[in-house]
């Protein structure tokens, strides 16, 4: 889950198709994670979250795995829109640093309409 | 209800100076949490404030400092401007002291720091 370099992945989906993005994250003791989208000129947006118990959660067109195992995170988005466009960070926070995240590199996200 | 509030939106320092960043956070709010954005370095935690009292702490140098009020809203400050020092800073309020799942964190849209 540590930040690195300049250049982010992307990935480029056709309008209606889904989007899975991917985030490897580093510490095995935390206990939770979150997905954020990030739009140009705006700060992070919470989309989902998932607890260290739970392997998947579902919300309105996004569904996140976990995998422990491999300490991987995954974001899938159905029927991709235009307006999904940006960049999307995962984050991993632990309750006993509170709201202190570590935050991943991100992938951009560009739909073809 | 209104969202997370940053002030300025944009700033622009020359090195050496120092700069004072200003953040609301959302009604009935009381915690704070500041984080640095660069396209080097991605987004780091700076530190968060709960009830006026600093909670956690990121791997910053002391010239990076901050403080809440009594009214929940913070500013940082940053001394003796360094190059390096220009990024986005973003606040973020929550609810609670993060020590539930529940208590998410709503972002604003961050204040723009040129350092030349």
């Amino acid at each position: 889950g540590e930040s690195v370099g300049l250049h982010l992945p992307t990935l480029s989906v056709q309008e209606g198709d889904n989007s899975i993005i991917n985030c490897a994250y580093s510490n095995s003791a935390s206990d939770y994670f979150i997905w954020y989208k990030q739009e140009s000129g705006k700060g992070p947006q919470f989309i989902i979250d998932i607890r260290s118990n739970m392997d998947k959660r579902q919300g309105q067109r996004v569904t996140v795995l976990l995998n422990k195992t491999v300490k991987h995170l995954s974001l899938q988005i159905a029927a991709t829109q235009p307006g999904d466009s940006a960049v999307y960070f995962c984050a991993e926070g632990s309750l006993e640093y509170g709201n202190k995240l570590v935050f991943g590199a991100g992938t951009i996200l560009r739909v073809k309409s | 209800k209104a969202g997370v509030t940053q002030t300025p939106r944009y700033l622009i320092k020359t090195r050496g100076q120092q700069v004072t960043l200003s953040c609301s956070p959302i009604s009935g709010h009381r915690s704070v949490s500041w984080y640095q954005q660069t396209p080097g370095q991605g987004l780091q935690f700076l530190f968060e404030y709960f009830s006026e009292t600093q909670r956690n702490k990121g791997n910053f140098p002391g010239r990076f400092s901050g403080r809440q009020f009594s009214n929940s809203r913070s500013e940082m400050n940053v001394s003796t401007l360094e190059l390096g020092d220009s990024a986005l800073y973003l606040c973020a309020s929550s609810s609670g002291t993060g020590a539930t799942v529940n208590e998410k964190l709503f972002f604003g849209s961050g204040t723009q720091l040129s350092v030349l």
